[in-house]
């Protein structure tokens, strides 16, 4: 079956610009995860979304930072006013079940975004 | 709070030989602990969880790993390496709250011919 699928793969953008990353979860699936991906910080939590609960922010490292989930399904991470230390890797991930510690995080190829 | 050590950054093994690439934990909550490796360009797939019970589990690829409370550690090891497992390794920890993962720094394998 279809896997976690992100876009654009790739993704250059001037500072200062905004840019919007996509995430399609496997269908079914009711959450959601976007990590970020870096030389310097490694793999990191953003955010978190389950079904119709408020989405656990405790990730995001700033304000221009935002990510939204329309009818449960696909994501949107949106950076806005870019900086050059936001070129990264950003994965999504998806799992089937309502949270639980245990469940398998599926993860997408990601988006490699890179500012200039 | 979680957090996860992994002890080298890159590990160079030779093809047929053990590969070990270690993890150590700390969890303030029973830990669910996760290997998951990672090829170039690509996302990150799940080798092996460990949840409850069998503190020996087996993965894909002929991947296992042990989890040992008394050391917090859940080291990952594969008898015999084939070049198809030259890759990048992420040991995680599962979250107190939600199941966000908290990831180690990543362990680089070349398998050298």
């Amino acid at each position: 079956g279809a896997g976690v699928s992100q876009s654009p793969s790739n993704k250059v953008t001037e500072k200062g610009k905004d840019v919007e990353l996509r995430c399609d979860p496997i269908s079914g699936h009711t959450a959601l995860y976007w990590y970020r991906q870096s030389l310097g910080q490694g793999l990191e939590f953003l955010i978190y979304f389950q079904g119709n609960s408020a989405p656990d922010k405790s990730g995001l490292p700033s304000d221009r930072f935002s990510a939204e989930r329309t009818g449960g399904s696909v994501s949107t991470l949106t950076i806005q006013r870019t900086q050059q230390e936001d070129s990264a890797v950003y994965l999504c991930a998806s799992s089937t079940r309502t949270g639980g510690r245990h469940d398998t995080q599926y993860f997408g190829p990601g988006t490699r975004l890179t500012v200039l | 709070a979680q957090s996860v050590t992994q002890l080298g950054s890159h590990v160079s093994v030779s093809e047929g030989a053990l590969v070990l690439l270690r993890c150590n934990y700390s969890s303030s909550v029973p830990p669910y602990l996760f290997w998951y490796v990672q090829y170039p360009n690509q996302g990150l797939q799940l080798l092996l969880k460990y949840t409850t019970g069998a503190t020996l589990v087996k993965g894909i690829n002929g991947f296992e790993a042990e989890f040992k409370k008394s050391e917090t550690s859940f080291h990952l090891t594969k008898p015999s390496a084939h070049m198809s497992d030259a890759a990048e390794y992420f040991c995680a920890v599962s979250g107190a709250a939600g199941n966000k993962l908290t990831f180690g720094g990543g362990t680089r394998v070349l398998v050298k011919p």
